[in-house]
């Protein structure tokens, strides 16, 4: 059974630092992974899809590494900012749809 | 406004009461997902639909919840007899007709639901 973990469980930074956040997964035999930004009480908003041929995925400010064979996948966050304040996700595609980590609560504070 | 829609976004009921819940996926999306989040969990999943066949259930899915989706666009997950337990946050998904499972999945913004 895949179990996808989160660490840290929350992150508290000041404005403008660079952070990284950790995912990993029990089963490497994965088709994706993606991860997800949540708003307190809202939705999930995709923000990066690496397929599992894949190494990396960039988009804007974020960075989202895989490496399948040891199970981790890093989300790298440059120049954090206020808006960054969310909950992030990790989910992993199998031979079931996503399996999801218990996510990373991050405050960026001003 | 293409993205995907659920509704009701809030619903409060008594306990053993019966509630439905719908979800409209972005259109020409054939595949439909549906997740419950309880508070500082992630999503876990519950069923998923290919069109109008339901492929997949979990275990978490009791005989008092059933899923449908009649044409294979929009779906309903209804709870019979609601208990406490079932307070959470229902997601919806959907995903674009491509092969496998691998594909990414575009929420809702969720139905919440408090059981009192």
């Amino acid at each position: 059974k895949q179990e996808v973990t989160q660490i840290p469980a929350a992150l508290s930074v000041p404005e403008g630092e660079n952070l990284v956040l950790n995912c990993s997964f029990t089963d490497s035999a994965i088709y994706n992974l993606q991860w997800f930004r949540q708003d307190p009480g809202k939705g999930l908003t995709s923000l990066l899809l690496i397929q599992s041929s894949q190494r990396e995925q960039t988009s804007g400010r974020l960075n989202a590494s895989l490496d399948k064979s040891s199970g981790r996948s890093t989300l790298y966050i440059a120049a954090s900012q206020p808006g960054d304040s969310a909950t992030y996700l990790c989910a992993v595609a199998g031979n079931t749809p996503l399996v999801f980590g218990k996510g990373t609560r991050l405050s960026v504070i001003a | 406004d293409t993205g995907v829609s659920q509704d009701p976004r809030h619903k409060i009921t008594k306990r053993g009461q019966n509630v439905t819940f719908r979800c409209d996926p972005i259109s020409e999306h054939n595949r439909l997902y549906w997740y419950r989040q309880t508070l500082g969990q992630g999503p876990e999943f519950l069923t998923y639909f290919q069109n109008e066949a339901q492929l997949e259930k979990s275990r978490l899915l009791s005989d008092r919840f059933s899923a449908e989706r009649p044409k294979g666009s929009f779906s309903t997950l209804e709870i019979q007899r609601t208990e406490q337990g079932d307070s959470a946050m229902y997601l919806c998904a959907s995903s674009p007709p491509t092969s496998g499972v691998a594909n990414e999945q575009f929420f809702g913004p969720g139905t919440r639901l408090t059981v009192l």
